[in-house]
């Protein structure tokens, strides 16, 4: 079993649709999780963290579930430009020394 | 966030000869930095980490001897490809963290190309 699944994508939506992607992880003592975005040829970017008790920043909500181990992103109302892959990260902590564990990714293409 | 600067962004070279690339952090004192190697449509695979003044840890399948990694300095590591051959051109990302930090922050990748 791979330490992070991502689905596999691609989602081709329509601009303005609601789209969720999921991720699960392997390592229950796995300290800190993120959502990182990464456009073509270019370092990914940190979108967000993600928290237990569920975070928003805009359109985007992320919500972790632990018992689970389950990781998931919310888009609304999605544009253009959100058109890129996204990751899901896992840090395992302290143990580990930040060494941040990437999925394969799930590409998101935002269609007019 | 924190700033961190690699360069350079993309290089083109000779199989055989071998390629420094740097990463830099600018506002923070980078104690761990990773390196990281993207093939096309695949994702970020962890080659190896480094702690700043010990030998960098190596990824299972990663050749050290091949992939030269010198982290000398809390601002700076350096991965060198040592006779780089075709097989070797990727996409090769650094990030860096330090103390406080749970998150890594990433250099803007450079693209290697071996012809």
């Amino acid at each position: 079993r791979k330490e992070v699944e991502q689905d596999p994508g691609p989602f081709n939506v329509p601009e303005g649709a609601t789209v969720a992607f999921n991720c699960t992880y392997s390592n229950s003592a796995s300290q800190s999780f993120f959502w990182y975005r990464q456009d073509c040829r270019k370092e990914p970017k940190l979108l967000m963290s993600v928290y237990s008790s569920g975070n928003e920043d805009g359109r985007f909500t992320a919500q972790l579930n632990r018992a689970s181990q389950y990781i998931s992103l919310l888009i609304r109302d999605s544009k253009l430009s959100d058109s890129a892959t996204y990751l899901c990260v896992v840090n395992p902590g302290a143990g580990g020394g930040n060494k941040l564990t990437f999925g394969t990714g799930t590409q998101l293409k935002v269609e007019l | 966030g924190a700033v961190v600067s690699q360069h350079p962004s993309w290089v083109i070279c000779k199989s055989g000869t071998s390629v420094k690339i740097e990463c830099r952090s600018l506002d923070f004192q980078a104690t761990t930095m990773f390196w990281y190697r993207q093939f096309p449509k695949q994702s970020l695979m962890l080659m190896a980490t480094s702690n700043e003044g010990s030998k960098a840890t190596y990824e299972q399948g990663v050749e050290k001897d091949k992939f030269l990694i010198n982290h000398a300095s809390l601002t700076l590591s350096t991965l060198t490809v040592t006779s780089a051959h075709p097989e070797d051109s990727s996409f090769y990302i650094c990030s860096a963290s330090g103390p406080g930090y749970t998150e890594a922050f990433f250099g803007q990748g450079t693209r290697l190309t071996v012809v």
